[in-house]
């Protein structure tokens, strides 16, 4: 199986930083990672897909990038609805893993 | 929009089989890849299996995580749009939120089920 390391797992920020969230992966996986944001209580919900392509109707402020083992997650002049689990996913064999998830706390 | 629908029991004893059914409901079911996840308490997301349906026979391709591939099922009945999920000889282990999901080809994982709660004890 593919492991994927996220860091850090938990990350303290304030209302219009710029957030930076690191993906890796055991082994090259290309582009086919995806990200993901999770708020308590809720189903995940896609941000960005193929390392760098947002989802329609995400939010501009959130980017991806990276491929072979090193993908980036960066949100833009953090907003209050971002605080939330972020988590990575790649798709690249069987069996699909995922990180093991960023927490983005208020500072 | 599609939305996806799950339900099944949340209470099992050690040994019985987990069940879980998701509805797709205002869209395609086929050319699509029908997913299940987990997420026990507090802890990370697991990827359990999909099915795919290709449209043009009624039988879908499978694929299991290895971890939990002796007791998973995955099934269609694609004349409801249902896909559902077995897991048997379940344990305290397999306590989590299952959610169904649609995967796209290119795209992650782009539609989810509200999530089921399913307690083993």
């Amino acid at each position: 199986d593919i492991q994927m390391t996220q860091s850090p797992s938990t990350l303290s920020a304030s209302v219009g930083d710029r957030v930076t969230i690191t993906c890796r992966a055991s082994q090259s996986i290309s582009g086919w990672l995806a990200w993901y944001q999770q708020k308590p209580g809720k189903a995940p919900n896609l941000l960005i897909y193929k390392a760098s392509s947002l989802e329609s109707g995400v939010p501009s402020r959130f980017s991806g990038s990276g491929s072979g083992t090193e993908f980036t997650l960066t949100i833009n002049s953090l907003q209050p609805d971002d605080f939330a689990t972020y988590y990575c996913q790649h798709y690249y064999s069987y069996p699909w893993t995922f990180g093991q998830g960023t927490k983005v706390e208020i500072k | 929009q599609v939305q996806l629908q799950q339900w099944g029991a949340g209470l099992l004893k050690p040994s019985e089989t987990l069940s879980l059914t998701c509805a797709v409901n205002g869209g395609s079911f086929s050319g699509h890849y029908w997913t299940w996840i987990r997420q026990p308490p507090g802890k990370g997301l697991e990827w359990i299996g999909e099915i795919f349906y290709n449209g043009i026979d009624h039988s879908g391709s499978t694929n299991y995580n290895p971890s939990l591939k002796s007791r998973v099922t995955i099934s269609m009945d694609t004349s409801n749009n249902q896909f559902s999920l077995r897991l048997s000889s379940v344990t305290a282990a397999d306590t989590a939120v299952y959610y169904c999901a649609r995967r796209g080809l290119i795209t992650g994982i782009s539609r989810w089920g509200q999530g089921t709660l399913v307690t083993v004890s």
